[in-house]
């Protein structure tokens, strides 16, 4: 078990760029999360895959995002036009028996400038 | 819809002192529940979680318990210890596809 990965750990980007963050979870697990946590606050849902399958979104998740998980394995979450407003940390969890709780990853913490 | 409120922070505490953090929740129906910690540079961990009405869930010496009648699931440890410094945070889920957490409470171990 080499736990949830994500890379990269850091990314500053100019605003108006684009951007993609990359999570690979723990091999087994068929549910992957992307959630943004800023200072001081909890995690907050961005969307949900079972397998491939894109499940649940959140309204926060503006048309300037989108994810995918192509094969069920690992997912990507790509930021257009970023926003100084899109400054966060970007978490990734996986899990398998959700009521077992979610894994996370370390983060990507984005810096628009 | 579903949400959790967890008391503000931070708490200071000195070593061997008894914490308790609240977290009251709102869910539609029966929900699983999870406390959450973040250690200082490090991503989230499960600590503990319980899944039923009056299920106690317990882990590393902390404690919560599932209380339908009062919707809450106060984290407990009866002394505390500096590695214990961390942010704590409630959540709940209803089916997996979505967990929804609380603000997080600091915490602060003096020795």
């Amino acid at each position: 078990d080499t736990g949830v990965s994500q890379n990269p750990r850091h990314k500053i980007t100019k605003r108006g760029q684009n951007v993609t963050f990359r999570c690979d979870p723990i091999s087994e697990h068929n549910r992957l999360y992307w959630y943004r946590q800023t200072l001081g606050q909890g995690p907050e849902f961005l969307t949900y895959f079972q397998n491939e399958a894109q499940l649940e979104k959140s309204r926060l998740l503006s048309d300037r995002f989108s994810a995918e998980r192509p094969k069920g394995s690992f997912s990507t979450l790509e930021i257009q036009r970023t926003e100084q407003g899109d400054s966060a940390m970007y978490l990734c969890a996986s899990s398998l028996v959700w009521a077992k709780g979610l894994f996370f990853g370390q983060g990507t913490r984005l810096t628009v400038v | 819809g579903d949400s959790v409120t967890q008391m503000e922070g931070p708490v200071t505490l000195s070593e061997e002192a008894f914490l308790t953090i609240n977290c009251t929740y709102t869910a539609t129906g029966y929900p699983s529940l999870f406390w959450y910690v973040q250690y200082p540079g490090e991503g989230l961990q499960l600590l503990l979680k319980a899944t039923k009405a009056d299920d106690k869930g317990s882990n590393k010496g902390f404690e919560a318990t599932y209380r339908k009648e009062t919707t809450s699931f106060h984290l407990e440890k009866g002394s505390v210890q500096v590695s214990d410094s961390a942010v704590y945070f409630c959540a709940l889920s209803e089916t997996g596809n979505q967990f929804y957490f609380g603000t997080g409470t600091s915490l602060t171990v003096i020795p």
